[in-house]
């Protein structure tokens, strides 16, 4: 089935940096690229997804860009902010496999004031 | 709009005793419906699924079950509690047929003593 890899497991920017956190996957088949954001004790919500027609996506200080041949996908988050500190997880999905999500192991995101 | 609801948020259980978790989803119909559980500090991982009533596909062999009685009801059970079936519980669905975002419930925290 599909496999997720994604790091750094954890990650400290200072406040107005730029973070960027990488996922590679193992099944070429994989077509939808999700990313998640986990505040402390609630549940993971969508912040950006790609799928696997489109090279970059951007939504105002986020952006997701795949590469196919390399089967590898990186979140960027720009001028972070303290309220960007959270677990983010990447997953992606086949369509051999049922369209089932699988995540990554998760980044902390951790950004300094 | 589409709503999904998972309870009890927070439940404390002895070694060997069951567990009941339910969700339901409202303002759809026909949803895939899946548990994951998240250790702590750690990923996402996929339980169960369901693509209809009646229909559930097991993940990974463990010491629970899954049962979908109602097109938009999801319950994951236990006869008797292991001290590793400690987790964050989540429920979520998705549309069904075509990849799409997953929505998690609010989840449910169960310690087991």
């Amino acid at each position: 089935g599909e496999n997720v890899e994604q790091h750094p497991s954890t990650l400290s920017v200072q406040e107005g940096d730029s973070a960027v956190i990488k996922c590679t996957y193992s099944d070429s088949a994989s077509n939808y690229f999700p990313w998640y954001k986990q505040e402390l004790g609630k549940r993971p919500q969508l912040i950006i997804d790609i799928r696997s027609n489109v090279g970059e996506k951007k939504d105002q200080r986020i952006a997701v860009t795949l590469n196919k041949t390399a089967k590898h996908f990186s979140l960027h988050i720009t001028e972070t902010q303290p309220e960007d500190s959270a677990v983010y997880f990447c997953a992606a999905s086949s369509p051999e496999y049922g369209n089932k999500l699988v995540f990554g192991a998760g980044t902390i995101l951790r950004v300094k004031s | 709009s589409q709503t999904i609801h998972q309870w009890p948020a927070t439940l404390v259980q002895p070694v060997g005793s069951p567990l009941s978790l339910e969700c339901t989803v409202e303002g759809t119909s026909n949803p895939n419906l899946y548990w994951y559980r998240q250790a702590a500090g750690r990923g996402l991982q996929l339980l169960f699924y369901s693509v209809g009533i009646g229909q559930i596909s097991s993940e990974v062999p463990q010491n629970l079950s899954a049962s979908r009685p109602q097109d938009r009801q999801f319950i994951l059970s236990s006869k008797k509690l292991l001290l590793s079936d400690s987790g964050f519980y989540l429920c979520a669905w998705s549309r069904g047929q075509n990849t799409g975002e997953l929505f998690f419930g609010e989840g449910s925290r169960l310690t087991v003593l």
